[in-house]
């Protein structure tokens, strides 16, 4: 049962580069989607979120665009940097429910070469 | 900043015997959540806590597991007879009010040999 899917499980990407990871999900009951990211030895840390109302939030460097008639979502970090090194985390929700609602992906780890 | 905190980091259990996970969520929060990872999985929902009682719980969470917030600050996560298929990592997480952005402990990385 993947109903967050992750389909890279690394990504490689030059500092100052544009990195895009990717996400799918299929549930059509979820209205809510965050990105997550993880350090070693450390919980997953909430970064950016998207509503189904929106199809783009921006933060600073971070972006995630949603593309709900294709069940698609994706993080874009401009420009990259070494910090950012990590392992990335989507998740999916309803909104209106708790954390308890929320459904994960594998996870893509994120590499930033100098 | 406020944080989630989790004691051990790491806990080596033999099958069979009983572990107790503990956090401590972020003092003005009132949803408390469970989740564990394993290796090269995804990140599962077990838990969510509420009012001091469990408000949700996923199918994981079976009569092997139980939740209690002893005092007005622990949240604690008892797994009774370990298994072998129960080494994760398991991640405590809280928040102010019923919203989607948790935030979560560093996780107690379990070991059961």
């Amino acid at each position: 049962d993947q109903q967050v899917k992750q389909n890279s499980p690394s990504l490689s990407v030059q500092e100052g580069r544009i990195s895009i990871l990717n996400c799918d999900y299929t549930n059509s009951m979820f209205d809510y989607f965050l990105w997550y990211k993880k350090y070693p030895a450390e919980g997953p840390t909430f970064l950016i979120s998207i509503s189904s109302i929106k199809d783009k939030n921006e933060d600073g460097r971070f972006t995630v665009f949603l593309n709900k008639s294709a069940k698609h979502l994706s993080l874009h970090i401009v420009p990259s940097q070494p910090g950012d090194s990590a392992v990335y985390f989507c998740a999916s929700g309803v909104e209106g429910r708790g954390a308890d609602g929320l459904t994960f992906g594998k996870g893509t780890h994120l590499i930033i070469q100098p | 900043e406020p944080e989630v905190t989790q004691t051990p980091s790491h806990q080596v259990t033999q099958m069979g015997q009983e572990v107790i996970l503990r956090c401590v969520p972020i003092s003005n929060h009132l949803y408390f959540y469970w989740y564990r990872q394993i290796l090269g999985q995804k990140v599962e929902f077990l838990v969510s806590f509420y009012n001091n009682e469990i408000s949700e719980k996923s199918e994981i969470f079976d009569d092997q597991f139980s939740v209690e917030r002893p005092d007005g600050s622990n949240f604690t996560l008892k797994i009774r007879s370990t298994k072998l298929e129960d080494s994760a990592m398991y991640f405590c997480a809280s928040s102010e009010a019923r919203a989607l952005e948790a935030f979560f402990g560093q996780g107690t990385r379990l070991t059961v040999v």
